[in-house]
């Protein structure tokens, strides 16, 4: 069975300081890895995947297949980033998402 | 494009009552996914739907839950005999071809049952 697990529910960082959101899944196989945001009061929005391996708003994220793990990671964290961020997961069929139970991250000033 | 429509954005049904939330995908978009998420969960796949077809439906609950996507018109889930377990945020997503990372989200129905 396919899981996604974040262990962190919730993140307090102050402005300018590094944020790292783990992010760790069991899949047998080949999963196909992305992060999902939600700002306050917007829809759930992709902000990045591991095939892509690019940089968005400053976010990157290794898929790392010894250690099964995705983690998020933000050397400067903004205010802007604080959001609701959710890890997920899918496989080759790659029409369902599993999603781990999300992290929220509060930047503060 | 005004994106992924959802509706009613809040409903309250009473216990045993029906719960019909409605989805409205992107435009040009003939995939459907209905996702549910209990407090304080992330969100758990129900089905996924093509234009009258139901593709998979590995996360639905056995009974008193169905899904449909008619020809014209949203796509419909539909609760029966609600209970108070029923109570969750359901969302829905589209994508214009099978593909987990072109899903576009809907705001949510938030369902509370008294």
């Amino acid at each position: 069975a396919q899981r996604v697990t974040q262990p962190e529910k919730l993140l307090s960082v102050f402005k300018g300081a590094p944020v790292e959101l783990k992010c760790n899944y069991s899949y047998s196989g080949s999963p196909e890895l992305f992060w999902y945001v939600q700002y306050s009061r917007q829809r759930l929005q992709l902000l990045l995947r591991h095939i892509s391996r690019e940089s968005i708003k400053g976010f990157t994220a290794d898929l790392n297949k010894g250690e099964t793990s995705f983690h998020l990671k933000k050397p400067f964290a903004q205010e802007e980033d604080s959001a609701m961020y959710y890890c997920a997961l899918s496989g080759p069929a790659g029409n369902k998402l599993t999603f781990g139970g999300g992290t929220r991250v509060l930047v503060k000033p | 494009n005004a994106g992924v429509m959802q509706n009613p954005r809040h409903l309250v049904r009473r216990r045993g009552q029906e719960a019909r939330l409605r989805c409205s995908p992107m435009k040009g978009h003939s995939h459907v996914y209905w996702y549910r998420q209990l407090p304080e969960e992330g969100l758990k796949f129900m089905v996924y739907l093509q234009k009258e077809n139901i593709i998979d439906e590995s996360g639905m609950p056995k009974e008193r839950f169905s899904a449909e996507f008619p020809k014209e018109g949203p796509s419909i889930l539909r609760i029966q005999q609600v209970v108070r377990g029923d109570s969750a945020a359901y969302f829905c997503a589209s994508s214009p071809r099978p593909s987990s990372y072109e899903q576009y989200f809907g705001p949510g129905t938030r369902l509370t049952v008294t």
